[in-house]
């Protein structure tokens, strides 16, 4: 089964510098998908920023950026230029090819941002 | 606003009773999925219906059960509630099952279930 692991429970940023968020899995897939969500206070899941595991380029979303290391089976997140708005439960999300039906979650990251 | 709706918004219960959670995908989609985020499990997906049937699930109990409405909505029915049922329960859609760039899943806001 597929897992995904946040080593970090909380992250702290201050307001427009460059916070990376860590991620990591375990499949035996070659292919897949891996997502960014965001979760703020109301709770809404928000999709930050998504990768397909055969692409080498990582992905960028205006601030957003990741870092994938297939090999490593490490997906992190970048966030440049902190706003307050970022602040917020992040979640690292896997999504299988071949058994496509659900996303994995990891426990997810706190992200505080000071001004 | 992701287009799926869900009510109600919140639901305050006793142990031992049954209530019913209720989705409507965005517009278009076949697809709804139903996730549980609680404090002890984290988020997990419990179970998918693409166009009326049952595709996959995942960690659902017995006492949990869904359907999937000729309408494409869908209803979480959830019995003989305990303690621990208390959590956020996420519906989700997408326009087909199965994987793909295109199939994103959109998130509705979430019932919020208080078992007292």
């Amino acid at each position: 089964a597929q897992t995904v692991t946040q080593s970090q429970p909380e992250m702290s940023v201050q307001e427009a510098e460059t916070v990376t968020l860590s991620c990591t899995y375990d499949t035996s897939e070659s292919d897949y998908y891996l997502f960014w969500y965001k979760q703020p206070p109301s709770r809404q899941m928000i999709l930050v920023i998504r990768q397909e595991a055969y692409k080498q380029q990582n992905a960028t979303e205006n601030r957003f950026s990741v870092n994938f290391q297939k090999a490593a089976k490490s997906f992190s997140l970048k966030i440049s230029d902190s706003q307050l708005g970022d602040a917020a439960m992040y979640f690292c999300a896997y999504f299988s090819m071949e058994y496509g039906n659900k996303l994995v979650f990891g426990a997810g990251t706190i992200l505080r941002v000071k001004s | 606003d992701s287009g799926v709706t869900q009510t109600p918004k919140h639901l305050i219960t006793a142990t031992g009773q049954r209530v019913t959670l209720r989705c409507s995908p965005r517009s278009g989609d076949l697809s709804v999925y139903w996730y549980q985020q609680s404090l002890d499990q984290g988020l997990q997906f419990l179970i998918q219906y693409y166009n009326g049937e049952e595709r996959a699930k995942g960690n659902i109990l017995e006492r949990f059960s869904a359907q999937q409405f000729p309408d494409l909505h869908s209803e979480l029915n959830l019995s003989s509630l305990e303690l621990g049922d208390s959590a956020l329960y996420f519906c989700a859609s997408s326009p087909r099952e199965g994987s793909g760039f295109d199939n994103e899943q959109f998130f509705g806001p979430g019932t919020r279930l208080t078992v007292l």
